[in-house]
């Protein structure tokens, strides 16, 4: 079974913190995927990866950054919190076709 | 880049009843077209995919279709029951470039007993 996991299920975090979203697969995928998941918007792609250091921005990469220094993590930065970034967030990753979900990360910030 | 509209945005049915929800893309190129079902408070999983050079693909009760040259895929349910209460989700990708998928922005299905 493939198994992606993200570090937190809920997070609580203040206007302006530097907020860290890690995500690990187990399946020695390629490709990794950060997607912001709002009601009515359907899942939308921050940024997603291809292998180890590389990166591309998705469809709304603004005020998000992104790490892959290994190629089974994948990691989401808000450089500084706010407050329209409350969102639920999934991570995926995919040997090439299927994307396999993390469980995804309710942050909020206050 | 692509664009995946998806309707309707909610859909009530009665258990038995068939349920059937469209989308449309907008990049020609796009051959890969997933369907996800996400329950309440858990993640997205597959659960049917169909590529450019098939017009339809059938597992047990569900079905989806696709018109390339419309450029249109749905996702037909027979049988409903309610566990097949959930959101569903259309996508678009071109395979070949690390499979970004494009997402709808989902149906909110409820099966009423």
């Amino acid at each position: 079974d493939v198994k992606v996991t993200q570090s937190s299920r809920y997070l609580v975090k203040r206007t302006g913190e530097k907020v860290f979203l890690e995500c690990v697969q187990d399946m020695d995928h390629e490709n990794m995927f950060w997607y912001r998941q709002d009601p009515g918007l359907g899942l939308r792609l921050i940024y997603f990866s291809y292998d180890v250091k590389m990166k591309e921005k998705g469809d709304i990469p603004e005020g998000y950054s992104v790490s892959r220094e290994k190629k089974e993590r994948f990691s989401l930065i808000l450089e500084s919190a706010s407050t329209n970034q409350t969102s639920m967030y999934l991570c995926a990753s995919s040997p090439g076709i299927e994307a396999f979900f993390g469980q995804g990360t309710r942050l909020t910030v206050v | 880049g692509e664009n995946v509209e998806q309707h309707p945005s909610t859909l009530s049915v009665q258990e038995g009843d068939s349920a059937v929800i469209k989308c449309t893309y907008s990049d020609s190129a796009s051959n890969y077209f997933p369907w996800y079902k996400q329950e309440l408070g858990k993640r997205p999983q597959l659960i049917i995919d169909i590529r450019s050079n098939v017009g339809e693909k059938k597992d047990q009760r569900i079905a989806v279709t696709l018109n390339k040259t419309a450029k249109h895929f749905s996702l037909h349910i027979t049988e409903t029951q309610p566990e097949d209460s959930a959101v569903y989700f259309c996508a678009a990708s071109l395979t070949g470039g690390g499979n970004k998928l494009t997402f709808g922005t989902g149906t909110q299905l409820k099966v009423e007993l």
